[in-house]
């Protein structure tokens, strides 16, 4: 894993612009990947999800791209804010075999700051 | 609708002690998963409770347990208290067990062990 906070990546962009925010999945048996906003002092903030039989997905602001072939996800943030600055996780749900479950391995964390 | 709301928010511990950590789903929720969030490992997965079983298991030693009770909400425990289980502690909970399921999150338990 990686370090939460001070140690992360940061993605530093100027309020208005798009964000892009990357993240390279490990497990090629994944098949549902989800992205989440921490803030200081709270737990993660589920934003958008994406199944493997999907290649992109819109929200509100945000779209989530899934490329399987290299194993790799992306959130994008349309015209960012100063609320989006907080650190932003990938999340993957890989195939069981042992049965239905919902365990979540989270990617490294990235942490956007919002320039006024 | 109420979120996923976990007790208490910060915990003093020292050394040896036990403590127990609670969760209350969101209302109809009734899958649970456990989280531990540190600066050095990030988010790692606990354990997962559905229909008051154990469904899937983290790899922690086995000092941390949990249960989940007829109403879905669950509490996690962890005995013999070591300074390297200072940590967020995060409950999740999704509507139902399985693949496909986005899982809410609470704002955590903070431990910190003395």
């Amino acid at each position: 894993g990686e370090s939460v906070g001070l140690h992360l990546p940061t993605l530093s962009v100027q309020e208005g612009d798009n964000s892009i925010i990357n993240c390279a999945y490990s497990n090629s048996a994944s098949d549902y990947f989800i992205w989440y906003k921490q803030e200081s002092g709270k737990g993660p903030q589920f934003i958008i999800d994406i199944r493997s039989n999907m290649d992109k997905r819109q929200g509100q602001r945000v779209t989530v791209l899934l490329n399987k072939t290299v194993k790799h996800l992306s959130l994008q943030i349309a015209a960012t804010q100063p609320g989006d600055s907080a650190v932003y996780f990938c999340a993957e749900n890989p195939q069981s075999y042992t049965g239905a479950n919902s365990k979540l391995t989270f990617g490294k964390g990235i942490t956007l700051s919002v320039r006024p | 609708k109420a979120g996923v709301t976990q007790t208490p928010r910060y915990l003093i511990k020292t050394r040896g002690q036990q403590v127990t950590l609670s969760c209350s789903p969101i209302s109809g929720h009734r899958s649970v998963s456990w989280y531990q969030q540190t600066p050095g490992q990030g988010l790692q997965f606990l354990f997962e409770y559905f229909s008051e079983t154990q469904r899937n298991k983290g790899n922690f030693p086995g000092r941390f347990s949990g249960r989940q009770f007829s109403n879905s909400r669950s509490e996690m425990n962890v005995s013999t208290l070591e300074l390297g289980d200072s940590a967020l502690y995060l409950c999740a909970s999704s509507l139902d067990i399985g693949r496909d399921q986005p899982q809410h999150f609470g704002d955590g338990t903070r431990l910190s062990i003395l």
